[in-house]
């Protein structure tokens, strides 16, 4: 497949266990937060969002954290999964600029 | 619903030439964003279309450019190419509020030899 990121930071995790993956972002003033998945040879997929006046929001097997003081985002994912290794980017939208600067991405290995 | 579809899937180009992707975004959503994605650079804004007008480019040459349609298809062209201008170039769509989950198509490999 192609080659998403040759240096990215990776993340190895158990079968089972929790992933914490996390993303420090650039605009103090973003207020719009997507994490997204890659998987070789395709285009990101949406995984789970959150805005700005929330510190926390839950999906199925994730949850993303946002922390505005220091500007960081985080995405746990439970019982984390074979089918969830992939390249994982956070991407911040700040209203009104129809813009997402994305991260440089993690790349995510779950041992068997 | 069908997904966001990029044609074509892989394209190979010589330095000089010009190109022209396509990208067809979700039915109803109105806003086509275009990103590059290189192993060195990662995902970067190309530049946003909605209702065929540009709301916002990113920071690269003149040679990129896009359109959109009146029926919110779009269209990126490069033109002269460049070595360094192979990459995956990602499209996604929006309904195109100030901040909208962004769905992308599989992408378009381009390799300038």
């Amino acid at each position: 497949g192609e080659s998403v990121g040759l240096h990215l930071p990776t993340l190895s995790v158990q079968e089972g266990d929790n992933s914490i993956i996390n993303c420090a972002y650039s605009n103090s003033a973003s207020d719009y937060f997507i994490w997204y998945k890659q998987e070789s040879g395709k285009g990101p997929q949406f995984i789970i969002d959150i805005r700005s006046n929330m510190d926390k929001r839950q999906g199925q097997r994730v949850t993303v954290l946002l922390n505005k003081t220091v500007k960081h985002l985080s995405l746990q994912i439970a019982a984390t999964q074979p089918g969830d290794s992939a390249v994982y980017f956070c991407a911040e939208n700040m209203s009104g600029t129809y813009k997402y600067i994305f991260g440089t991405g993690t790349r995510l290995k779950v041992l068997a | 619903k069908a997904g966001v579809t990029q044609t074509p899937r892989y394209l190979i180009k010589t330095r000089g030439q010009q190109v022209t992707l396509s990208c067809s975004p979700i039915s109803g959503h109105r806003s086509v964003s275009w990103y590059q994605q290189t192993p060195g650079q990662g995902l970067q804004f190309l530049f946003e279309y909605f209702s065929e007008t540009q709301r916002n480019k990113g920071n690269f040459p003149g040679r990129f450019s896009g359109r959109q349609f009146s029926n919110s298809r779009s269209e990126m062209n490069v033109s002269t190419l460049e070595l360094g201008d192979s990459a995956l170039y990602l499209c996604a769509s929006s309904s195109g509020g100030a901040t909208n989950e962004q769905f992308f198509g599989p992408g378009t490999r381009l390799t300038v030899l």
